[in-house]
């Protein structure tokens, strides 16, 4: 089963409006947590590193007032998308390690597709 | 920085065996991994190689030159639902759960015909 959950799978929201994606790690405790963005036929950019109880890390080019990072737990990081714009619309994904594994693998939430109007 | 190469799409029929290459350039080397996307979907883990060598899991298998700094991921028996994007990525920093990110290849489009 999944073992990260992100949420909402799918949304539609009108230019200039904010939307929030939520993951949570399940059944274990994710101190870090990474969201990438990815464009159709493109790759999966980073876009910041989210650090409980601490700022989150942006990569270079991603405006942190635009995408607000929240990591209030060790179960659940927050992105939300500020007056999202249609050039905003893509499909977001989180992803955790899982403390105790050999840290070989990244597990990834089922993404969120975003479509700004 | 990080940078990895591999081709933008591979065609092969079912049962063929197939494989996708991926060089890098990275400032530090913590290993090479290996992921599935399938449209819509999210990444799927498929391997690691932190060595040199190969690494069987299945019909899939992923090999490792670091002198090269060169890998590939090889697909045995081939099968309709193996099309996918395969991205090879490389992860920025030591310890994954502490800071180490993945940082991804352009993604490899396998189209399975019959």
């Amino acid at each position: 089963g999944a073992v990260v959950s992100q949420h909402p799978s799918w949304v539609i929201c009108k230019s200039g409006t904010s939307v929030k994606i939520e993951c949570r790690s399940l059944d274990f405790q994710a101190t870090t947590m990474f969201w990438y963005r990815q464009f159709p036929k493109q790759s999966l950019m980073l876009m910041a590193t989210s650090n409980e109880g601490s700022k989150a890390t942006y990569e270079q080019g991603v405006e942190k007032d635009k995408f607000l990072i929240n990591h209030a737990s060790l179960t659940l990081s927050t992105l939300t998308v500020t007056s999202a714009h249609p050039e905003d619309s893509s499909f977001y994904i989180c992803s955790a390690p899982m403390t105790g594994t050999r840290n070989t693998e990244a597990f990834f939430g089922q993404g969120t597709r975003l479509t700004v109007v | 920085g990080q940078s990895l190469e591999q081709p933008s799409e591979v065609t092969a029929v079912e049962g063929a065996i197939v494989q996708i290459n991926c060089t890098y350039q990275t400032s530090g080397f913590y290993g090479l991994s290996w992921y599935q996307q399938h449209d819509g979907g999210a990444p799927t883990f498929l391997s690691y190689n932190a060595l040199d060598g190969l690494e069987e899991t299945g019909r899939f298998s992923s090999f490792l030159s670091r002198s090269d700094s060169y890998g590939y991921l090889l697909l045995q028996e081939l099968q309709m639902k193996d099309s996918a994007s395969y991205f090879c990525a490389v992860r920025d920093g030591r310890i994954y759960n502490q800071g180490g990110k993945l940082i991804f290849g352009q993604g490899t489009e396998l189209s399975v015909k019959p």
